[in-house]
């Protein structure tokens, strides 16, 4: 079965600073596809990022980049220069045909 | 991307009642999603809405209690029957797109039963 894990149910981080989010992910697959979303308190559910499993390269966008361990099946992201819009519940997200979502991890930014 | 609407954006129920639930795309697309999260939790897949076959769905979740329908590449229905207080969640639709399988997710219904 397909599992997503984030262990860090809330996180905190200074306005301007950096913050790394943790998701680690089980499967059996080689080829697959690995998303963070954000859903803020209005609960519309954003995609952030995106990774392709066969890709080495690590995602960037923006502010937001992404450290990809495929053989840790490890799947972290990394938010620089927070800023107080960043505040959010984060899902680490894994498909293959279906999409399966970790528990999330509550951000929030201090000004 | 897509823009993805649904509705109601949110109401309150009593319990026995159904309640449908309208998601609508601005553009054609193959799969649909519905997913429910409920208070302070992560999303879980209720089924798999494909045009032109029948709703698949996870375990958990039946037919008789959640109906589906996806009457074309644009709109699909989910309705939530004899409703409890344990059915009082969000309720979301999405959809795929690309060669990525990401998802675009519409706002959500949040859903009260009393």
């Amino acid at each position: 079965a397909q599992t997503v894990t984030q262990s860090q149910p809330e996180m905190s981080v200074q306005e301007a600073e950096t913050v790394t989010l943790s998701c680690t992910y089980d499967t059996s697959e080689s080829d697959y596809y690995l998303f963070w979303y954000k859903q803020p308190p209005s609960r519309q559910m954003i995609l952030v990022i995106r990774q392709e499993a066969y890709k080495q390269q690590n995602a960037t966008e923006n502010r937001f980049s992404v450290n990809f361990q495929k053989a840790a099946k490890s799947f972290s992201l990394k938010i620089s220069d927070s800023q107080l819009g960043d505040a959010a519940m984060y899902f680490c997200a894994y498909t293959v045909n279906d999409m399966r979502f970790g528990a999330g991890t509550r951000l929030t930014v201090k000004p | 991307s897509a823009v993805i609407s649904q509705k109601p954006s949110r109401d309150i129920c009593q319990r026995g009642t159904s309640l449908t639930i309208q998601c609508q795309v601005d553009s054609q697309v193959t799969m649909m999603f519905w997913y429910r999260q409920q208070p302070g939790q992560s999303l879980t897949l209720i089924a798999t809405a494909n045009q032109g076959s029948e709703a698949t769905y996870e375990s958990g979740f039946v037919i008789d209690k959640f109906p589906i329908s996806r009457p074309n590449l644009t709109f699909s229905t989910l309705t939530v029957s004899n409703m409890s207080p344990e059915d009082s969640s969000i309720y979301l639709c999405s959809v795929a797109l690309g060669d990525t399988s990401e998802q675009y997710f519409g706002p959500g219904t949040r859903l009260t039963v009393t």
